[in-house]
């Protein structure tokens, strides 16, 4: 099992719409988690950033964690074209050999947001 | 611009060449780390640093070496490629454990 899941969509919605991704883990010594965007052929850009349970909110993104359901969340509120990449949740534990240093990703949502 | 470079942006390499992927960083973060990016398996990490000087294995180790001589400059030496290490390779830097990492455009390399 890996140590975050990610459901790969593809996600296709009409511009304008509220999205949802999601991310579940099997970790529960995760303390810290992201999101990053990656457009194609770029390197992943951060987006969010949150320290255990609760919601942050940044303009039209609200990310959500929820520990203990061991599941994160990124909301797009007022979607547009240019949000359309591939979203990357990551967390890290901070402990263990490799933990402070690695960041466990999940592998990707490309999202599409049609015109 | 701040923020990681990477070079080159494209390579081809004949299986048992060997080849550095360098990345340099003008933020002063400590702490640096190489990633591969694979279809279906999302990031992984290779090699990382805590600082110049000192450097650790992460998840994907085998084949690939790596120095830090500055807190600038983390290069990833390929010993001798194989086609199982064609992928995306990223590096990455942060400021401060837990905080965010940010990351260069990448490598693509394929090994033939």
């Amino acid at each position: 099992q890996k140590e975050v899941e990610q459901d790969p969509g593809p996600l296709s919605v009409p511009e304008g719409a509220i999205v949802s991704l999601n991310c579940t883990y099997s970790n529960s010594a995760f303390q810290y988690f992201m999101w990053y965007r990656q457009y194609s052929r770029k390197g992943p850009e951060l987006l969010m950033y949150t320290y255990s349970s609760g919601n942050k909110e940044d303009g039209r993104f609200t990310a959500q964690v929820d520990k203990s359901s061991k599941y994160i969340s990124l909301f797009i509120r007022d979607s547009q074209p240019s949000d359309s990449a591939t979203y990357l949740c990551a967390m890290n534990n901070l402990s263990g050999r490799t933990g402070a240093n690695n960041l466990f990703f999940g592998t990707g949502t490309r999202l599409t947001v049609i015109p | 611009n701040a923020g990681v470079t990477q070079t080159p942006k494209f390579q081809v390499l004949k299986t048992g060449q060997s080849m550095t992927l360098q990345c340099a960083q003008d933020m002063n973060h400590e702490y640096m780390s190489w990633y591969r990016q694979d279809p279906g398996m999302g990031l992984r990490l290779i090699h990382y640093s805590v600082g110049a000087g000192i450097t650790d294995q992460g998840e994907v180790p085998n084949g690939y070496n790596v120095s830090r001589s500055t807190t600038e400059d983390f290069p990833l030496r390929l010993l001798s490629a194989a086609p199982s290490q064609t992928s995306v390779y990223f590096c990455a830097s942060t400021p401060q454990r837990g905080a965010g990492y940010t990351f260069g455009s990448g490598t693509r390399l394929t090994v033939v």
